[in-house]
């Protein structure tokens, strides 16, 4: 079945760690995206790419990077300079752009201890 | 300023009742609208979605939306809400000269009580 991958589904890290955060489509959608969501602040963009070896900052990129090496991968590193990680992030691609159906991943839940 | 605004936090409906979720914008020319579902701990799920033409759409799950230019609104509508409707809605816009990426709104919690 076709769909996205999200891993780890729930992750802990200590302050001052970095963490990478998986994320795989087999759909062969050209952008990937990465949203932060936190309770009642809705989603907000952190990262997107539109295609392989190409990637733009969205709203809160800061303390984050990501890479786009490969068609069905686009993984997001929390870096020890995010000051605040705890959040629930979710992955998302679309074939041809936010105006066609975004199509999401489970999440994941990372915790900073 | 430019923004997505869903006024209602948390809504609770009995079984059977009707539904209206709101959202309004305020951006200069109308973007493309769109309403998302979350389930609890899930990805979200596209609902449905309104770019031009018939202003009352209909989505998945029993769902419409009809969009008022005078309002800038894109009301989400149910006529019968289901149990399993309980989850969280978002309204999102896309914006006409950057269709990029998704602006979404904080984000409805529907309860739904038998």
């Amino acid at each position: 079945d076709g769909g996205i991958t999200q891993s780890p589904k729930y992750l802990f890290r200590k302050e001052g760690q970095n963490v990478t955060l998986s994320c795989e489509q087999n759909l062969n959608h050209d952008a990937m995206y990465w949203y932060r969501q936190d309770p009642g602040q809705g989603l907000r963009l952190i990262y997107y790419s539109q295609i392989v070896n190409d990637f733009q900052k969205g709203d809160i990129a800061e303390g984050y990077s990501v890479s786009r090496e490969k068609k069905e991968s686009f993984p997001l590193t929390v870096t020890s300079a995010q000051k605040n990680p705890t959040a629930f992030y979710l992955c998302a691609s679309t074939l041809g752009g936010v105006t066609g159906e975004l199509f999401f991943g489970e999440g994941s839940r990372l915790t900073v201890l | 300023a430019q923004s997505v605004t869903q006024p209602d936090i948390h809504i609770t409906v009995s079984e059977g009742a009707s539904l209206e979720l709101r959202c309004n914008y305020s951006y200069g020319a109308t973007p493309y609208l769109f309403w998302y579902v979350q389930s609890p701990g899930q990805g979200l799920q596209l609902l449905l979605k309104y770019f031009s033409g018939d202003t009352l759409v209909q989505g998945i799950k029993g769902f419409e939306a009809e969009f008022k230019r005078s309002q800038s609104s894109f009301n989400l509508r149910k006529p019968s809400v289901h149990w399993s409707d309980a989850a969280e809605y978002f309204c999102a816009v896309a914006l006409l000269y950057n269709t990029d990426k998704l602006i979404f709104g904080t984000g409805t919690r529907l309860q739904v009580f038998p």
